[in-house]
């Protein structure tokens, strides 16, 4: 397997424009976490799916940020509009609930916001 | 909720043992992990340890858990120019998400 597939690695917007992320979780598994990490917070949890459903979305900062699953194989992060503050290294991982313990991360998106 | 604190910075020559030690204010984790995140990557499963565990080895690994004071500590033996990376410890506090702490940027001197 490829491993968690992240796209893009690296991604450049001005204030207010729309930017989506993209991820491909593991074949098999059936959890998938998407986390920001910035010097400031640390790694933070935003929110995590399990079977394509939302479970837990309170780490969302705010209405600007929506999560989508469509499919076991795909998820997007979307932010609109983006903010400077949104720069930051986001982060999607995935899981199988019958192995927990073995949290599987991908390269990650590193956006800067003009 | 949880918070799990961290030392930020830590310099040892390549050959002697590191010490990557971890706080937690929640005791309900299932398992506690290392992950280590080497420069432009994402993070990656170094090991982890059961909550009813003392101690795990593993290679030049040693994870030690002291429930009491809520205190984790990863130890690597020989220390490597590649074992210079940022480490993170991390709790699970019952739920599948898992808790990160703030990193450990370990530098190996030759």
């Amino acid at each position: 397997d490829a491993g968690v597939i992240q796209s893009p690695r690296h991604e450049v917007t001005e204030m207010g424009q729309e930017v989506t992320l993209r991820c491909k979780p593991i074949s098999g598994h059936d959890y998938l976490f998407w986390y920001r990490q910035t010097m400031m917070r640390g790694l933070e949890l935003l929110i995590y799916f399990n079977n394509n459903v939302p479970i837990d979305d309170s780490g969302m900062p705010e209405d600007r940020f929506s999560a989508k699953m469509p499919n076991a194989s795909f998820s997007t992060l979307k932010i609109q509009p983006s903010e400077p503050r949104d720069s930051a290294v986001y982060f999607c991982a995935s899981s199988s609930g019958r192995d927990n313990e073995k949290l599987f991360f991908g390269s990650g998106t590193q956006l800067s916001v003009l | 909720g949880e918070d799990v604190e961290q030392s930020l910075f830590l310099s040892v020559r390549e050959g002697d043992s590191s010490v990557i030690n971890c706080t937690y204010t929640d005791s309900s984790s299932t398992y506690l992990y290392w992950y280590k995140q080497e420069p432009g990557a994402g993070l990656q499963l170094l090991t982890y340890i059961f909550s009813n565990m003392d101690m795990k080895q593993d290679q030049r690994l040693t994870v030690l858990l002291n429930k009491k004071d809520k205190h984790l500590s990863l130890r690597i033996a020989d220390t490597q120019t590649g074992d210079s990376a940022i480490y993170f410890c991390a709790g699970d506090t019952g739920r599948r998400a898992l808790t990160f702490g703030s990193g450990t940027r370990l530098q190996v001197q030759p």
